[in-house]
């Protein structure tokens, strides 16, 4: 069964820094690795999405990497702005054979604060 | 596209009433997906749909729940009886052929 696991569980920068979000995942056989963003009180709103031939995404600000060798997915995001201030999770998406469906396994997020 | 839309986005009922929790997926999406997310366990999938049928409902933590496609733009989540433990936003989810998931608003639920 994948799991898909977050740290740190929150992070806490000063406006303008950049920084990197981590996720790590348990099953190389991935379809593709999607980060979604999540404001309080608010439903996902997705970010990136890297399909498992791809090693990277880029929109605006943002850089998500894939390396399934090792299992793992990183969001960048550089000149941090507190409207960043959100929680980030990533989910991977794993094929179950038979009848060609999909399932998403969500990590447990990370919560980020970007101090003015 | 208006997007995934889902209703009530607020649902406070007693213990023991039915709640039932309204999806609209995006016109030409083949797959729907019902989560639930709560502080302690985070998102879990409950059940998926692909083509109005039913793939995997291993997540759905008791016979207490039910859901529905009865055509590819609606589908129902219900709980009956419902209990206090139930208490969480229940997200739905559409996606065409697993290619990037797009989430509804959520309902929030409060069984008291």
């Amino acid at each position: 069964k994948q799991e898909v696991t977050q740290i740190p569980a929150a992070l806490s920068v000063p406006e303008g820094e950049n920084l990197v979000l981590n996720c790590s995942f348990t099953d190389s056989a991935i379809y593709n690795l999607q980060w979604f963003r999540q404001d309080p009180g608010k439903g996902l709103t997705s970010l990136l999405l890297i399909q498992s031939s791809q090693r990277e995404q880029t929109s605006g600000r943002l850089n998500a990497s894939l390396d399934k060798s090792s299992g793992r997915s990183t969001l960048y995001i550089a000149a941090s702005q507190p409207g960043d201030s959100a929680t980030y999770l990533c989910a991977g998406h794993v094929v179950r054979s038979g009848a060609g469906s999909y399932q998403l396994t969500f990590g447990k997020g990370t919560k980020l604060s970007v101090i003015p | 596209d208006a997007g995934v839309i889902q209703s009530p986005r607020h649902e406070v009922t007693e213990m023991g009433q039915e709640v039932t929790l309204r999806c609209k997926p995006i016109s030409g999406h083949d797959y729907l997906f019902w989560y639930r997310q709560t502080m302690m366990r985070g998102l879990e999938l409950l059940i998926y749909f692909n083509n109005n049928v039913p793939i995997d409902d291993s997540g759905m933590p008791e016979d207490r729940f039910s859901a529905k496609m009865p055509n590819a733009s609606f589908s129902t989540l219900k709980i009956q009886p419902s209990e206090p433990r139930d208490s969480a936003v229940y997200f739905c989810a559409s996606s065409s052929r697993g290619y990037g998931y797009t989430f509804g608003s959520g309902t929030r639920l409060t069984v008291v």
